[in-house]
C-alpha cells in the first residue's frame, strides 16, 4: 500500500528555515520520483520541486534560490528545506509520488509563518 | 513556463446536467492531468494522460483535448462531484504547472 506522510513544524518564524520530511512506504525512492507541492490557504496548487529516482533534483524557478530537496533512501524519507521564509509561504505542504503526474499524495502539513 | 488558464473559475450545475471545464495552455503540451480536491482534503488524481480515468473515478467523467486546449467533462452531474478541479501539465521544456482551479457546485 502506497503511503506518503509529511511531518514538520506547524509554525515557523519569518526569515527562518523550514524543514519538512516526507516518509514514504509501499515503494522505493529509487523507483519513483517524489515532488513537493504547496497550497496557500484558499488558493491553488504550486509545484515546488522534485527529486528524481537517480537523486538529481529540479526546482520551481521562483523558489530555486531558497529551496533544497534531498533524500535518505534507507529511511524512505524525502526532505524539503526552504530558507528565508515569509508570511506568503504560509501553506499546506504536500509530498506526492511522481515527477510528471501525481498518482499518490500525502495528507499535507500546514505550515504557518508568523512571529 | 507554460501557463494554464482554467474556465470557468466557478460554476454551479444541476443534478443530471452535463458539465465541461476547460484548460488552455500558453504553449502546446502533450498531455493534461486533472485532480479533484474537496475542502480539507488532499488533491486526488482524477484524469491522467488527457483521457485516462484514475482508479475509482466514475465513468461519467471523461477527458479530452490536444495541443493547447483540454477539457474535463461530466456527462451527468451528481452531488458528490462538488469539488475544485485542477489541471496540470508537465513538459520537457517547462516546469510542472497547475491551473488555478475550477470550483464546481451543485444547484
Amino acid at each position: 500500500q502506497v503511503q506518503l506522510k509529511e511531518s514538520g513544524p506547524g509554525l515557523v518564524q519569518p526569515s527562518q528555515t523550514l524543514s519538512l520530511t516526507c516518509t514514504v512506504s509501499g515503494f522505493s525512492l529509487t523507483s519513483y520520483h517524489v515532488s513537493w507541492v504547496r497550497q496557500p490557504p484558499g488558493k491553488g496548487l504550486e509545484w515546488m520541486g522534485v527529486i528524481w529516482t537517480g537523486g538529481s533534483t529540479a526546482y520551481n524557478s521562483l523558489l530555486k534560490s531558497r529551496l533544497s530537496i534531498s533524500r535518505d533512501i534507507s529511511k524512505s524519507q524525502v526532505f524539503l528545506k526552504m530558507n528565508s521564509l515569509q508570511t506568503e509561504d504560509t501553506a499546506t505542504y504536500y509530498c506526492a509520488r511522481g515527477g510528471g503526474w501525481f498518482a499518490y499524495w500525502g495528507q499535507g502539513t500546514l505550515v504557518t509563518v508568523s512571529s | 513556463e507554460i501557463v494554464l488558464t482554467q474556465s470557468p473559475t466557478t460554476m454551479a450545475a444541476s443534478p443530471g446536467e452535463k458539465v465541461t471545464i476547460t484548460c488552455r495552455a500558453s504553449s502546446s503540451v502533450s498531455y493534461m492531468h486533472w485532480y479533484q480536491q474537496k475542502p480539507g482534503a488532499s488533491p486526488k488524481p482524477w484524469i491522467y494522460d488527457t483521457s485516462k480515468l484514475a482508479s475509482g473515478v466514475p465513468n461519467r467523467f471523461s477527458g479530452s483535448g490536444s495541443g493547447t486546449s483540454y477539457s474535463l467533462t461530466i456527462s451527468s452531474m451528481e452531488t458528490e462531484d462538488t469539488a475544485t478541479y485542477y489541471c496540470q501539465q508537465w513538459s520537457s521544456n517547462s516546469p510542472i504547472t497547475f491551473g488555478s482551479g475550477t470550483k464546481l457546485e451543485i444547484k
